[in-house]
């Protein structure tokens, strides 16, 4: 079943204790994003990664890094964690990065992150 | 102004007639244009996209793409309970992933 796997789904965490969260697909997919949505403020890109070992900065990626040595995986760490980052995370990828069809998004089922 | 301005509701329509879910978006140059559909609790999933003007059918669902007026819209013909959900637009521009915007969204309640 083609699908993009988050681990943790929920998360309750501390000011400052570094955490990671995971993303997997198996689709191939080059593109992969990571969004936070927050009520009122929509879906916000964090970081993006067109292919492997190649990131960069989407919205809002203060307080976050991500890295993609292997294309499957793209992990979000949150190196310092503070409550400003309490949200909900969805990590998504996507087979083309450009063309009409590049918004065409698979989302895993997100990580509900609370930082106390 | 916002980049992607979608009216938040809520939306409600009786089950049976149509459902009008309207987008507005302030970049000309935005190229390709998505309608995601998110049940509370779960995460977005693609159920239309457009990027030529006019309309663009799927069942019940119909796309339409204004660009000189700079807005797309998403008519549910037949609304079922199970369409209520929040309905968000997203636009991408210069045709990449990594410039995709997304409106805050319209929930949508069909009622019985």
């Amino acid at each position: 079943e083609a699908q993009v796997t988050q681990n943790p789904r929920y998360l309750i965490t501390v000011t400052g204790k570094k955490l990671t969260v995971t993303c997997s697909q198996n689709m191939n997919h080059e593109y992969m994003s990571w969004y936070r949505q927050d009520p009122g403020l929509g879906l916000r890109q964090i970081y993006y990664s067109m292919n492997v070992e190649v990131t960069d900065k989407g919205d809002v990626p203060e307080g976050y890094k991500v890295s993609r040595k292997e294309k499957r995986n793209f992990p979000l760490i949150l190196e310092s964690p503070s409550p400003n980052q309490t949200s909900l995370y969805f990590c998504a990828s996507s087979v083309k990065f450009r063309g009409t069809r590049a918004g065409e998004l698979f989302f895993g089922e997100g990580s509900r992150l609370t930082v106390l | 102004q916002k980049e992607v301005e979608q009216n938040s509701g809520p939306l409600s329509v009786p089950e049976g007639a149509i459902a009008s879910l309207n987008c507005t978006y302030s970049d000309r140059g935005s190229q390709s244009f998505f309608w995601y559909r998110q049940y509370s609790g779960k995460s977005p999933e693609l159920i239309m996209f457009i990027y030529s003007n006019g309309d663009k059918e799927d069942g019940r669902f119909t796309a339409q793409l204004n660009k000189a007026s700079q807005y797309v819209s998403l008519l549910i013909r037949d609304s079922q309970p199970s369409d209520s959900a929040t309905y968000l637009c997203a636009v991408s521009k210069a045709g990449t992933a990594s410039k995709l915007t997304f409106g805050t969204g319209t929930r949508l309640q069909v009622t019985l």
